[in-house]
């Protein structure tokens, strides 16, 4: 059972907007910024957005983040095809000092 | 641009010791917070530990009985070890660098990953 908590999938056709929950406590999301990532199968993680907000050179500005007290969450505008992966959240937790990742969410492009 | 890459054996017999080596190419290991994770069906993403730029070490509690992360600056390359493994430390093992952000607090994040390997502990 992870730490963060994540919706199991979310789905949308193409062209529109998708956003994905991570749901922490105080100690994790409550304290420390919020990574995001990118899983196609077989492959690794893709770092998508690091600091809460902040895009790494050479990914798609169509990816987002933002974070409100113990939550956060990621945005996929103008969705496409390729965006079909899962996506993963990440944090600092004190209670555990260590790094948690959420369950993963499957994004489906209709 | 940096890139990883692990090796090491495929399978491993319950209670001996699990160990992998990560190449890194294209930058230098005397940075950065060298770190392992794994995955596995049942746990999702499970993060190690690293081993930091000033040679410091972070471990996951729940593994830090049993794990050992060290860098070769000569060969650049880093380790892990993991010892008396069970039908559970079996998973994708990726190898990954890691940065930090100054602040209060500071932020750890993973921003390069190897393409894993996959362990299987067997007898």
């Amino acid at each position: 059972q992870s730490v963060l908590t994540q919706p199991p999938s979310v789905s949308e056709a193409p062209r529109q907007r998708v956003t994905i929950s991570c749901s922490g406590s105080s100690s994790n999301i409550g304290k420390h910024a919020v990574d995001w990532y990118q899983q196609v199968p077989g492959k690794a993680p893709l770092l998508l957005i690091y600091y809460d907000y902040l895009v790494p050179s050479g990914v798609s500005s169509r990816f987002s983040g933002s974070k409100s007290g113990t939550s956060a969450s990621l945005a996929i505008s103008g969705l496409q095809s390729e965006d079909e992966a899962e996506y993963f959240c990440a944090a600092w937790d004190d209670s555990v000092n260590a790094l948690v990742f959420g369950s993963g969410t499957q994004v489906t492009v209709l | 641009q940096v890139q990883l890459r692990e090796s090491g054996p495929g399978l491993v017999k319950p209670s001996e010791t699990l160990s992998l080596t990560c190449n890194v190419s294209g930058g230098s290991i005397s940075t950065y917070y060298w770190t392992w994770i794994r995955q596995s069906p049942g746990k999702g993403l499970e993060w190690i530990g690293y081993f930091s730029n000033v040679g410091r070490t972070k471990y996951d509690p729940s593994l830090k009985s049993r794990v050992t992360i060290s860098v070769d600056t000569a060969t650049n390359q880093f380790s892990l070890r993991l010892h008396s493994v069970i039908a559970a430390d079996a998973a994708v093992y990726y190898c990954a660098r890691g940065q930090v952000i100054a602040g209060t607090p500071q932020h750890y994040y993973v921003d390069v990953w190897g393409k894993g390997t996959t362990v299987t502990v067997s007898s």
